[in-house]
């Protein structure tokens, strides 16, 4: 059974960066096509990037392009979100989360718990 | 990007009585590989979403058979035929045509 753990709440300063991660248990991450997405308190999903495993690049969104930047440890399965010159405009809760159905018409079919990111001077 | 338009917002539903929620792309999800990239994903208070619907049509692994999802083109349908008290949360479309693949605003479902 898959499981994936994400590490814990983090409060950081406009301008810093996050770093967040994801541990897969139950499956190595190299089998996985991992994603992430993030909720804005009270607010809906937001795609960020993911991992295309067919031609092994990461593909950011757009929004996020020069900001955000998406890595795998496979020696401990651990994958990692960094997100850049925060803003409180990126206080939200980001999930990883596992694609299925190939590239690139991934949909998320299991999720981490979500880590909550507040951006606040 | 193609934007995901959801009604109603919000839904206070009776149990055992049914509930429909509706989902507009502004663009068709039809692929010409033949599918249609649509998904359906319910946020229970307090969790991660979890995947009910793939492809328009086709209920995950362990959803109940009440949930049902369909439609064409840029039109879609989510029914819940006798909605339970676990259903209760935020309902929300999904579209990976293209991408960046896009949420719809969400639906809450409640119960009266």
């Amino acid at each position: 059974q898959v499981q994936l753990v994400q590490s814990g709440a983090e409060v950081k300063k406009p301008g810093a960066s996050v770093k967040v991660s994801c541990k897969v248990s139950g499956y190595t991450l190299t089998e996985l096509s991992m994603h992430w997405v993030r909720q804005a308190p009270g607010k809906g999903l937001e795609w960020m990037g993911g991992f295309d495993p067919e031609d092994g690049e990461t593909i950011y969104a757009q929004k996020f392009q020069g900001r955000v930047t998406m890595t795998e440890d496979t020696s401990t399965d651990t994958a990692y979100m960094e997100l850049s010159s925060l803003r409180s405009e990126d206080t939200a809760v980001y999930y990883c989360a596992t694609g299925a159905g190939g590239s690139p018409h991934w949909y998320f079919d299991l999720w981490g718990r979500g880590t909550l990111v507040t951006v606040s001077s | 990007d193609i934007v995901m338009t959801q009604t109603p917002l919000s839904l206070s539903v009776t149990p055992g009585q049914p509930a429909s929620i509706s989902c507009k792309s502004s663009q068709s999800l039809l692929h010409s590989d033949g599918k249609t990239y649509l998904y359906w994903y319910l946020q229970k208070p307090g969790q991660p979403p979890q995947l009910l619907i793939y492809e328009v049509s086709n209920r995950f692994s362990g959803v109940p058979d009440r949930f049902s999802g369909s439609g064409s083109g840029t039109d879609f349908t989510l029914k819940i035929s006798r909605v339970e008290a676990e259903d209760v949360g935020v309902y929300y479309c999904m579209q990976s045509i293209q991408l960046p693949a896009t949420f719809g605003g969400g639906t809450k479902v409640e119960i009266k």
